[in-house]
């Protein structure tokens, strides 16, 4: 069983473009979480999804940002307009469900770290 | 509100001395706690979870529900335990299970 996937793990980017950060989860996984990291700084959770629906999005931007975990294919977060400021280490996370229905050990992938110029 | 608080942000200790990394957390229920580490350069890993009551690389960590608190400890710290660490918990909440992780704290052994 691979590990948390994501790609591309370097993304570098002009100010105004897309920025498309993709994340697949571990076999069998149903929970994934985003996470941004600063330099120097601690993680900052963005969006909790379960396929096709998404459980909590309280730490995302409310413009720019938008994420999805469609029934096929890995988990998406998309930053549309990105700034200087958009540039971090940009975690995914997937976690098995426990038997009571919630969230497990999470395994992380090795990140995503955008640039934008 | 559910919250887990590391008050210190950086924590610098030589080498064999104690460590103590705190962990407070607010949350009505009975939550999982969970310690994770990233060491330079490499993903967030799984250290140890209450409910395992494991000893990781000398990290032991004790649910005390009396004063909410996760403490990570180690009785001699070593140079390759620098690295940042995370204390998070997962319960219920309004009927959806949620996932919170403190800010870290880094850990700086000194030679």
């Amino acid at each position: 069983n691979a590990g948390v996937m994501q790609n591309p793990r370097h993304l570098v980017r002009r100010r105004g473009q897309e920025a498309r950060l993709r994340c697949s989860p571990m076999k069998g996984h149903s929970h994934v979480y985003w996470y941004r990291q600063l330099p120097e700084e601690g993680l900052k959770f963005m969006v909790y999804l379960q396929k096709e629906n998404i459980i909590d999005e309280s730490g995302m931007p409310k413009e720019r940002f938008s994420a999805e975990f469609p029934k096929e294919g890995p988990s998406i977060l998309r930053i549309q307009q990105v700034v200087r400021g958009d540039s971090a280490a940009y975690f995914c996370a997937s976690s098995p469900t426990t038997d009571r229905g919630g969230a497990d050990t999470q395994y992380f992938g090795p990140g995503t770290r955008l640039t934008v110029l | 509100a559910q919250r887990v608080t590391q008050p210190e942000k950086l924590l610098s200790v030589f080498k064999g001395a104690p460590v103590e990394l705190k962990c407070n957390y607010s949350y009505s229920g009975s939550p999982e706690l969970f310690w994770y580490v990233q060491y330079s350069r490499q993903r967030l890993q799984l250290l140890l979870r209450h409910i395992s009551r494991e000893s990781i690389k000398g990290f032991t960590a004790d649910l005390n529900k009396g004063e909410t608190s996760f403490h990570l400890k180690k009785p001699f710290a070593q140079e390759e335990d620098s690295a940042m660490y995370y204390c998070a918990l997962s319960g219920l909440t309004s009927g959806t299970y949620k996932y919170i992780f403190g800010t870290g704290t880094r850990l700086k052994v000194l030679a």
